[in-house]
């Protein structure tokens, strides 16, 4: 019974298209969290989503936006990929702000 | 900013030693860190987490913390192959936690 899912496993678009990644949990946490993890593998947090509070991380574009249709999923919606947009993205979820659990990671492939 | 440094590695240990991983981190008032561990292709998944000032141990892990230092460790202890990943220290306590970058991890037979 997966913890953290994530769909789709695998994302290959063309520069300009928009895409969405769906992510859901069934640990009940409240908290739950989308990554950016770039080719040399920093993993950078996005977003995080806590009780209909979304916070952003101010680095993040304004083409990248998160929508939560209630407490155990949160999509990533994003706008007019780029080329640099290429990574693997990560849905987390806790409890709170402790440990957090991932997801298997989407590889988004934008050519 | 807030700040978690890591030694990219990699780190190479014989199978049997102690690894010895290490983090630092720039927030004073950060309150509580995470380890995770991370195989190639893979989510990272979670290790260790430690709150309080001193050592936790949990099987062949554990976690220093040194608030006065702002510094934090994982020991593994009885290295195996298997262990050989990266491993990524994360600082935690806000709804922006902050990761390092990793250390990598080579347990050679």
């Amino acid at each position: 019974d997966t913890a953290v899912s994530q769909t789709p496993k695998y994302l290959v678009t063309q520069m300009g298209n928009d895409k969405s990644i769906k992510c859901e949990q069934n640990l009940g946490h409240d908290t739950m969290y989308w990554y950016k993890q770039d080719s040399k593998k920093f993993l950078k947090i996005m977003f995080s989503y806590n009780n209909k509070e979304l916070i952003i991380n101010e680095t993040v574009p304004n083409r990248f936006s998160p929508k939560s249709p209630d407490k155990a999923h949160l999509n990533l919606h994003i706008n007019s990929l780029e080329l640099g947009d290429s990574a693997v993205y990560f849905c987390a979820s806790s409890q709170d702000r402790f440990e957090q659990y991932f997801g298997p990671g989407t590889r988004l492939t934008v050519t | 900013q807030k700040e978690v440094e890591q030694n990219s590695g990699p780190l190479s240990v014989p199978e049997g030693a102690i690894a010895s991983l290490n983090c630092t981190y720039s927030d004073r008032g950060s309150q509580s860190f995470f380890w995770y561990r991370q195989y190639s292709g893979k989510s990272p998944e979670l290790i260790m987490f430690i709150y309080s000032n001193g050592d936790k141990e949990d099987g062949r892990f554990t976690a220093q913390l040194n608030k006065a230092s702002q510094y934090v460790s994982l020991l593994i202890r009885d290295s195996q192959p298997s262990d050989s990943a990266t491993y990524l220290c994360a600082e935690g306590g806000s709804y922006i936690p902050t990761f390092g970058r990793g250390t990598s991890l080579i347990v050679h037979p």
